[in-house]
């Protein structure tokens, strides 16, 4: 059981460039998120997607898409990547509803924008 | 506003002695708490949670303490381990239109040996 995977783990690239993160869960759950976490401040959380087919915006949206592909993958894309989004991101996800339960993470993905 | 944060940004014991995290939150409509730990180069990991009609919940040498009339949140570890360094969060949970998680900035435990 390998709980939430996230790829790539490590990713370099220069400013303006895209990329897309990939996230996905074995453990059956509806809702899935996107955090990004910086030195300070916690965990900010970027999109989520309370079950499959639905995507809404979080606390800093701006600069990014998703995609909840289907029940198990929700995918985050930097369509034009900038230096303030160097970060690390992680993929978060609860079995139903959400309402108190504990969120699973994934190990996340280091970005470096150049 | 909303905001979870801890009162210490590091904390260091000697192993075996017991840990206390703290936590204040300033949102008076959050039910639900919970206490991860986060190791270096991983994910944060569920440690424990409360909710918000209970003010005390024991885990494996994991205590969770809730005062609500101070919007104050402990995590007490006994007998404190070197396995136990990490960053410690505590979060959240108040419901707008979607489960809104809160996340503080962190403690830093370092356990000596």
């Amino acid at each position: 059981n390998a709980g939430v995977t996230q790829t790539p783990k490590f990713q370099v690239l220069k400013t303006g460039q895209s990329m897309t993160l990939q996230c996905a869960q074995d453990m059956n759950h509806n809702s899935m998120y996107w955090y990004r976490q910086d030195p300070g401040m916690g965990l900010r959380l970027i999109y989520y997607s309370a079950s499959e087919g639905t995507t809404d915006k979080g606390e800093v949206p701006n600069g990014y898409n998703v995609s909840r592909l289907n029940k198990r993958e929700f995918s985050l894309r930097l369509e034009s990547a900038a230096p303030s989004q160097t970060s690390v991101y992680f993929c978060a996800s609860i079995p139903r509803g959400g309402r108190e339960q504990p969120q699973h993470f994934g190990d996340g993905t280091r970005l470096s924008i150049l | 506003g909303e905001s979870v944060g801890l009162h210490l940004p590091t904390l260091s014991v000697q192993e075996g002695d017991n840990s206390i995290i703290n936590c204040a939150y300033s949102n008076s409509a959050s039910d639900y708490f919970i206490w991860y730990k986060q190791e270096s180069g991983k994910g944060p990991q569920f440690i424990i949670d409360i909710r918000s009609n209970m003010d005390k919940r024991q885990g494996q040498r994991v205590t969770v303490l809730l005062n609500k009339t101070v919007k104050h949140l402990s995590l007490q570890i006994a007998a404190t381990q070197p396995g136990d360094s990490a960053v410690y969060f505590c979060a959240e949970n108040v419901w707008t239109s979607y489960d809104k998680v809160i996340f503080g900035p962190g403690t830093s435990l370092s356990v000596i040996p």
